[in-house]
Order: structure tokens, then sequence, then C-alpha cells
């Protein structure tokens, strides 16, 4: 069976400080691997998604994240967090077909 | 632009009458999903579509219930809808197995 943790339910940042959200996964094989962005009322957004090749994958609105296969973690990162980030952020994994399996999710609220 | 459209974006009805709600996209994708979401919590698939093949999550109650007509559209009924449906539904879609799924913004539903 496939999971997903996020481990921060939580997190605040400052305005132009760096971004870190944790995500870790268990599957059998190489997973597929997903980050999804949900402002309030809104649907889920695709941010950036992990397939295979290059562990280091780019996104949109700056975010980056990086497959670490020892580790089973697909952290999120952005180097300098806008206001305008503040949102719900949600880790996830597919695999044994197209179900797709969210992590309970990281609010992101941002200081200005 | 293509698009995932859900409708409507809000709907209240009673307790025990039934409800629909309806999706429809313009991206031709193969696969159409109805989740539930829940305040502070991560999507719920309930179901989804490979083309007509319809597939059932196992801890999906009875009272929900799916059609698609043709590739565009998909139907979520809820057949005599109770306080605990009250929910965001979240209507996506993907092209393929394992690949990335696109969200509409979905329908808040409220039981009174």
């Amino acid at each position: 069976a496939q999971s997903v943790t996020q481990p921060d339910i939580h997190i605040t940042v400052s305005e132009g400080a760096s971004l870190e959200l944790r995500c870790n996964y268990s599957y059998g094989a190489t997973p597929y691997l997903f980050w999804y962005v949900q402002s309030p009322g809104q649907g889920l957004q695709l941010l950036l998604k992990y397939f295979s090749g290059d562990t280091l994958v780019q996104g949109i609105k700056g975010f980056e994240a990086e497959f670490k296969r020892s580790q089973s973690s697909f952290n999120l990162r952005k180097p300098s967090v806008h206001w305008s980030d503040a949102a719900e952020y949600f880790c996830a994994v597919a695999g044994g077909g197209n179900k797709l399996t969210f992590g309970t999710g990281t609010q992101l609220k941002v200081e200005l | 632009d293509a698009m995932v459209i859900q409708n409507p974006r809000y709907q209240v009805t009673q307790f025990g009458k039934p409800v629909t709600l309806s999706c429809s996209q313009t991206l031709n994708h193969n696969v159409m999903y109805w989740y539930q979401q829940k305040s502070s919590q991560a999507p719920k698939l309930l179901f989804h579509y490979y083309d007509k093949d319809f597939n059932n999550e196992a801890d999906t109650p009875d009272n929900f219930q799916s059609r698609r007509p043709n590739t565009s559209f998909c139907f979520l009924d809820i057949r005599s809808p109770g306080l605990g449906d009250a929910a965001m539904y979240l209507c996506a879609t993907s092209r393929d197995v394992g690949q990335p799924q696109h969200f509409g913004d979905g329908t808040r539903l409220s039981i009174l």
C-alpha cells in the first residue's frame, strides 16, 4: 500500500524567507510524486511532479522539489516566499494504477 | 483555456433530498475522478472512470453514485444526503494512468 506523510500541519514563515515543506512517502517501487497547492475555496493546482530522471524538479511559481530515494522523501522548497504563497500544500504519491494518495497537507502562513 | 469546470460552485440541499453535482472537461482526458474533501483534510477519492469503466473505492458509501455519459461530462449523485456529506467535492481529470491530475474549483455542498 502507498502512503504519504506530511509531518508539519502548520508552518509560518516571513515574506522573503526560504521555505521547505517536508514529505515522506511509502511505496514499494519507484513512485510518481506530486506537489499540489490549494488556495481557500479553490481546487488543487499542480506545482510540480517527479516521474523519473533528474531528482531535482522545477515547478511553477518558483518552487522546486528534490526526490531522495534513500530517505523516501520529496521535499518542496522555495528560496524566497511571497505573501501570495500562503495556502495549503499537499504532497501526493501515485502507484498501482492511477490512484493518487494525498498527505494530510501543510498549511502555510506568510507573515509580512 | 482547456480546463475542468464544476457546477455549481455552491450547492445547498435538504437532508435526504437527492442532489447532483456536475463536472465537465475540455482536456479530452480519459480519466475522471470525484473526491470528497472535508475541512482541513486531504481529498478523499470516491471513485473514478477510466473511459467508460467505473471504479469505486471500497469505502465509498452506496449513497454516492456517478455517471459519465460521454468523455466530457461526469456527474456525482448523492441519493439521500446526510449532514455528514457536507463537504467540498472536487472533480479531476488525467490523460492516463499515473499522469498528473487537473482539478476543478470544486462544489461546496451544504446540507440543511
